[in-house]
């Protein structure tokens, strides 16, 4: 069964320095989703990706975040500077979608992110 | 491994008894609504899905109902088993986007 992978599985940083994370997605998926999950919530939707471009980018903070799908296929979430407040899982998803029809989004199994 | 959550709402039930786990939603504009699984320290894993032209769908040993008029969705677990245990998320989607917004979450405990 075709899964997305994410890596690094964990990570521990100490704040102000760079960290990066990288979601290979479902094989043909053509929607790529990050998101971050504080402990005890649901996750939140940081960027939505169409290929290679960026959907939806609303609640990503981008004065310290970006994120990239050059090809269209595999993507990276870096944040520059960490804080202490970006502990958390950061969760990919994929789906088959394209245009406004409702597939379902396939996680992967997430990194988790400690900033000391 | 880790707690996904540590407050959430609890819902204990017996090995081979039904599991019922509510979910209350807030847009009316939802049409599409996942429930997913999710044991400590790992990604959220699809337990079925459900249009809003449908009040129910059923796949294996789970059931999904959808109440439109009071915004209210259920997952049903028949003969609950140990392996069900893990937090419990419903999600829902609107409108042109294709985010996924998720509820709180609830906790699954199976007791022997």
């Amino acid at each position: 069964e075709a899964e997305v992978a994410q890596s690094p599985r964990y990570k521990i940083t100490e704040k102000s320095q760079a960290v990066a994370f990288w979601c290979d997605p479902i094989s043909g998926h053509a929607t790529l989703y990050w998101y971050r999950q504080i402990l005890g919530q649901g996750p939140e939707l940081l960027v939505q990706f169409q290929d290679e471009s960026v959907v939806d980018d609303s609640q990503l903070p981008k004065d310290r975040f970006s994120a990239e799908r050059l090809k269209g296929v595999d993507s990276t979430l870096k944040i520059q500077p960490a804080e202490l407040g970006d502990s958390a899982m950061y969760l990919c998803a994929s789906s088959s979608q394209q245009g406004g029809f409702r597939e379902t989004q396939y996680f992967g199994p997430g990194t988790r992110l400690l900033v000391l | 491994g880790e707690s996904v959550g540590l407050h959430l709402p609890t819902l204990s039930v017996q090995e081979g008894d039904n599991s019922i786990i509510n979910c209350a939603y807030s847009n009316s504009a939802s049409d599409y609504f996942i429930w997913y699984k999710q044991e400590s320290g790992k990604g959220p894993q699809f337990i079925i899905d459900i249009r809003s032209n449908m009040d129910k769908r059923q796949g294996q040993r789970v059931t999904v109902l959808l109440n439109k008029t009071v915004k209210h969705l259920s997952l049903q677990i028949a003969a609950t088993q140990p392996g069900d245990s893990a937090v419990y998320f419903c999600a829902e989607m609107a409108g042109t986007a294709s985010k996924l917004t998720f509820g709180t979450g609830t906790r699954l405990q199976v007791t022997l």
